[in-house]
């Protein structure tokens, strides 16, 4: 079933250790997105890539890093994990054509 | 900037009753609109969407009209059901913002039988 794969399901992380959500589609998007999911915010962008090899910061990266090495995967590193990075991570994907975004399935992130 | 408001939840309705959401943009432009839902430990799924003003865009007895003079994407249904119960957002993507997605604060929906 073609979409979007995210990985782990969940995951409580110590304060200080390194952690990278793993995010793999496979219709051939061009663009891919993470967001962070808090109640009461909505969805705010962290980072995004419009084609493979290149990325871009979005509403709040800090703390964040992406990589785009090919156009299936776009991992999502947290360098050194901090309480206020608990959230639910979301992967998404679009054929650049602003006909919508292909969700997948979240990573539920607790630091503590 | 780019914006989305929605009308603040949570929304408990009964069953068979009419459904509005409340969804206002700001935008540069002529932005893509969009209604995605979520449903409990799901992701988003998008659920309609309209690409210029006066479409209209329908899906499982949802429907929104894309209101360019009042800059709004109401979400309506005429008769919800418990299987409705869910989080909804209101998004858009700007002409100019390279295909970003701007969401609204999400509504939750409870449906009561």
């Amino acid at each position: 079933i073609a979409g979007i794969t995210q990985a782990p399901t969940s995951q409580i992380l110590a304060a200080g250790r390194r952690m990278t959500l793993r995010c793999t589609q496979d219709m051939r998007h061009n663009a891919m997105y993470w967001y962070r999911q808090d109640l009461g915010l909505g969805l705010r962008l962290i980072h995004y890539s419009n084609t493979a090899g290149t990325t871009g910061k979005g509403e709040v990266p800090d703390g964040y890093s992406v990589s785009r090495a090919n156009t299936d995967d776009f991992p999502l590193t947290l360098a050194s994990a901090v309480p206020s990075q608990t959230s639910v991570y979301f992967c998404a994907s679009s054929p650049g054509d602003r006909g919508g975004y292909t969700f997948g399935s979240g990573t539920r992130l607790t630091v503590v | 900037g780019n914006s989305v408001t929605q009308m603040e939840g949570p929304v408990t309705l009964s069953e068979e009753a009419f459904l509005t959401i409340n969804c206002t943009y700001t935008a540069t432009g002529y932005p893509s609109l969009f209604w995605y839902v979520q449903y409990p430990g799901e992701g988003l799924q998008l659920l309609l969407k309209a690409t210029k003003a006066d479409d209209k865009g329908s899906n499982k007895g949802f429907e929104a009209t894309y209101r360019k003079e009042t800059t709004s994407f109401h979400l309506e249904k005429g008769s919800v059901q418990v299987s409705d119960s869910a989080v909804y957002f209101c998004a858009l993507i700007s002409s100019g913002n390279t295909g970003k997605l701007i969401f609204g604060q999400g509504t939750t929906l409870q449906v009561k039988p």
